[in-house]
Parts: structure tokens; sequence; C-alpha cells
């Protein structure tokens, strides 16, 4: 149980496009959702706090609008790189939190994004 | 200094070797503890997971925990190549959802 689905788990895509990562939770609801970055060779920085029904609550430094959260169903929360550029290129992972379920988190498989 | 600190190595053992990994950190309000290993490419998958202080054994694992120390630790018995990976510690406190993170200790096991 508690599994979190993250896709695509990778894409290459143009400079000035933009770029959507899905991250849903398949078997609990989850209404707190995380999302990282992780840098090679680097712990997950954590970019923003997605919260069902409400805005995303991100962290300092991080662009809102350049990272745009949407986290409009319980099982579901999405990432969009908007206009993105070459020094987006990363791993992103989501997480998911299960409180009462002994409490922890349960992570998407990352999503290994390249911008060319 | 980070809220969380952790040796990066990395760290290369022999297979049967036992393990200890280890994180410091410096907020006593953290409450929840937990380890996580995490394969190249890959996100994250929990190992262990412990609230407050003492000991927690699942298999070859054992987690610790010592609040008034504010140390944790990680062991595995009986080191195998396919624990090669990068094992992070995470923690987190009573009145948030959000973890915070070590930079992860990179551990290699050769046969």
């Amino acid at each position: 149980g508690a599994v979190v689905s993250q896709h695509p788990s990778w894409v290459i895509c143009k400079s000035g496009t933009s770029v959507k990562i899905e991250c849903r939770s398949l078997d609990f609801q989850a209404t707190t959702m995380f999302w990282y970055r992780q840098f090679p060779k680097q712990s997950l920085m954590l970019m923003a706090t997605s919260n069902e029904g409400s805005k995303a609550t991100y962290e300092q430094g991080v662009e809102k609008d350049k990272f745009l959260i949407n986290h409009a169903s319980l099982t579901l929360s999405t990432l969009t790189v908007t206009s993105a550029h070459p020094e987006d290129s990363s791993f992103y992972i989501c997480s998911a939190s299960y409180r009462g379920r002994g409490y922890g988190y349960t992570f998407g498989s990352g999503t290994r994004l390249t911008v060319v | 200094q980070k809220e969380v600190e952790q040796d990066p190595g990395p760290l290369s053992v022999p297979e049967g070797a036992i393990v200890s990994l280890n994180c410091t950190y410096s907020n006593s309000a953290f409450q929840y503890f937990m380890w996580y290993r995490q394969y190249s490419r890959k996100g994250p998958e929990l190992l262990m997971y412990t609230y407050s202080s003492g000991n927690k054994e699942d298999g070859r694992f054992t987690a610790q925990v010592d609040k008034s120390s504010k140390y944790i630790s990680l062991f595995i018995r009986d080191s195998q190549p396919s624990d090669s990976a990068t094992y992070l510690c995470a923690m987190s406190g009573s009145n948030t959802d959000k973890l915070i993170f070590g930079t992860g200790t990179r551990l290699q096991v050769f046969p």
C-alpha cells in the first residue's frame, strides 16, 4: 500500500517550452504532496508543499511563476515547469504524506528532465 | 549550521560487513525519524521509521534514535552488494508535514 505513481520518468524538451509532471497516490488519499528537486549526488531540495484545494506553499528562492503546482484532487498533484531553460534540467521527485499509516511519506520514482 | 548533518561518504565495505550510518541534528523539536534508501535515478524508498527515542529492528536493519544527543543511526548487518545505494536520513517535528533531509551517504558494498 501507499504507492505514489509519478510520470513521465524522463522527458526531454526544448528551451522555452513547458513540461508537466504528474504525481498520483494510487491507493490512498493525499491531502498533502511535496515536490523536490535533486541535483546529481546531492540531497533532496524541497521546492513546494502542495495542499489539495488550496495554493501551494513555495520554499524560499523557488519561483512560483516558473514552477506551477496544482493539487486539484486528493490523488493528483501536478508540477509544470514553464518556459524551461537548460538550468532547469534536474531530477524532480514528488512525495505524499499518509498520516495515520504509521506516519510517513512515500515517494514517486522521479522524473528526469533534460532541457536542450 | 545545517539542521541535519550527514557524512556524504562514499563508504565502501566488503560484503558481509556491518555498516553504520549516522546523522546529527540541531532541532530538538524533531520527533519523527526516517531512513530512506535511494538507488541511482530512482525515488527514495522508506526503510525505517522511528518515533522519538529508541531502537527499531527490521530484518538486517536496525535504527537507533538518541534524542538526548540528537543523533540517529542506521545499522545494516550482513551487507550485500544490493545494499549499494545512497542512504538518506530524514526527520520532522510533530506539528509539520515537512521533512528535513540529510545530504545522504553513498554506500558501496563490494563482493
